[in-house]
């Protein structure tokens, strides 16, 4: 079994909805993150937890909000989905320091029309 | 697959050849460097790391060296195999404090033609 999955892979929605990805992990890591990724811009850190109370803004939260269900438990929602939020996402987790080893899930494509 | 680089700069290696993949980072505050590897519809997954105390760390076919007087940053995988072909990203860390940030390049495609 996959030690960090991701839900959905897949979502096609329309401008204005609200939408949810959902993030899981068994590897019992304290700390998860939030990445969008788009051509040619890497990889940009949208929200990071650090454990269940603790909730950081990375460098491109607006439009976005995260919950911190549990802790293997990691959500990211798109309040109101716009076309620009278009992007594949992914979720990570690491151990104890943010420079340890990042493992991240399968992605979730997300097209906003 | 997932594409995940339009535009990014492709190494063609042939089969059994070495690679060097190259990175290019910008802030000298940066303590500690990650290559990861990224197949067609998966996420990033890890390679190797190297501290910015060190120069050059060795793993399974694969080397990582430093050169900090430049900022550079480069990945040797030997005897390239076709199970090499992925977009390899490298990320450079900076902390502040008791904060560290994670800042990921865009990606070098490898293909490996047989």
């Amino acid at each position: 079994d996959a030690d960090v999955t991701q839900t959905p892979r897949n979502r096609i929605t329309k401008t204005g909805k609200r939408i949810m990805l959902e993030c899981s992990q068994t590897k019992g890591h304290d700390r998860m993150y939030w990445y969008r990724q788009d051509p040619g811009l890497g990889l940009r850190l949208i929200y990071y937890s650090f454990d269940v109370k603790d909730i950081n803004k990375g460098e491109i939260s607006d439009g976005y909000s995260v919950s911190r269900q549990a802790q293997a438990k990691f959500s990211l929602s798109l309040e109101s989905a716009i076309p620009n939020q278009t992007a594949l996402y992914f979720c990570a987790t690491s151990d104890t320091n943010l420079e340890d080893e990042q493992y991240f899930g399968p992605g979730t494509r997300l097209t906003v029309t | 697959g997932e594409s995940v680089g339009l535009h990014l700069p492709t190494l063609s290696v042939q089969e059994g050849d070495n690679s060097i993949i190259n990175c290019a980072y910008s802030n000298s505050a940066s303590d500690y460097f990650i290559w990861y590897k990224q197949e067609s519809g998966k996420g990033p997954q890890f390679i190797i790391d190297i501290r910015s105390n060190m120069d050059k760390r060795q793993g399974q076919r694969v080397t990582v060296l430093l050169n900090k007087t430049v900022k550079h940053l480069s990945l040797q995988i030997a005897a390239t195999q076709p199970g090499d072909s992925a977009v390899y990203f490298c990320a450079e860390n900076i902390r502040t404090g008791t904060a560290s940030k994670l800042t990921f390049g865009t990606g070098t495609r490898l293909q490996v033609t047989l």
